[in-house]
């Protein structure tokens, strides 16, 4: 049963456009959403976060989205680079619980010039 | 501070052997996890240790096992090794346990023939 999902593995966007990146889950005892960041060969990178309190947090051409009535976070970017290629995991968690990260299996996003 | 490293970077065995990761976290971390990364599932939790001690544990069979050590660096071991073993292993560490935020190493690629 997976709890978080993102459904779309891949989208392609022109350089300068918004990217918007999908993901949903299950279980409403997840507090807290991370997006990570995975180019080819790295391990993924920490990108941004959002505590359930919240429904939006913005960190310069990146924002999430938390709708938690749909159980739906979506990641923007504005304005798409090339560089911004990569795959998007959405991770979710209980904090403070003895639970772990749970992740999402990610989407390739891919920024055309 | 240095960031999480992984050794060996790529690994390549037959089947039926063992292997052996290792992942040193990020100084001060004390809680490492370990993910599966295939093409197909995504990233999948394998485990999370805290304070030498496994402190969660996904559903990957007995073959796969890990331990922590006092200065929090993990090993993680995988007997009898399938072809379907064949992943980008990846360990991540956190300043606790439930922390939100992981923190990635570059990976291992294990390639089982």
């Amino acid at each position: 049963d997976q709890q978080v999902k993102q459904n779309s593995p891949s989208l392609s966007v022109q350089e300068g456009r918004i990217s918007i990146l999908n993901c949903d889950y299950t279980n409403s005892m997840f507090d807290y959403f991370l997006w990570y960041k995975k180019y080819p060969a790295e391990g993924p990178t920490f990108l941004i976060s959002i505590s359930s309190i919240k429904d939006k947090n913005e960190d310069g051409r990146f924002t999430v989205f938390l709708n938690k009535s749909a159980k739906h976070l979506s990641l923007h970017i504005v304005p798409s680079q090339p560089g911004d290629s990569a795959v998007y995991f959405c991770a979710a968690i209980m904090v403070g619980g003895s639970e772990k990260l749970v992740f999402g299996k990610g989407t390739k996003l891919t920024v055309n010039p | 501070k240095a960031g999480v490293t992984q050794t060996p970077r790529y690994l390549i065995k037959t089947r039926g052997q063992q292997v052996t990761l290792s992942c040193s976290p990020i100084s001060g971390h004390r809680s490492v996890s370990w993910y599966q990364q295939t093409p197909g599932q995504g990233l999948q939790f394998l485990f999370e240790y805290f304070s030498e001690t496994q402190r969660n544990k996904g559903n990957f069979p007995g073959r796969f096992s890990g331990r922590q050590f006092s200065n929090s660096r993990s090993e993680m071991n995988v007997s009898t090794l399938e072809l379907g073993d064949s992943a980008l292993y990846l360990c991540a560490s956190s300043l606790e346990t439930g922390q939100e935020t992981q923190y990635f190493g570059p990976g291992t690629r294990l390639l089982v023939l």
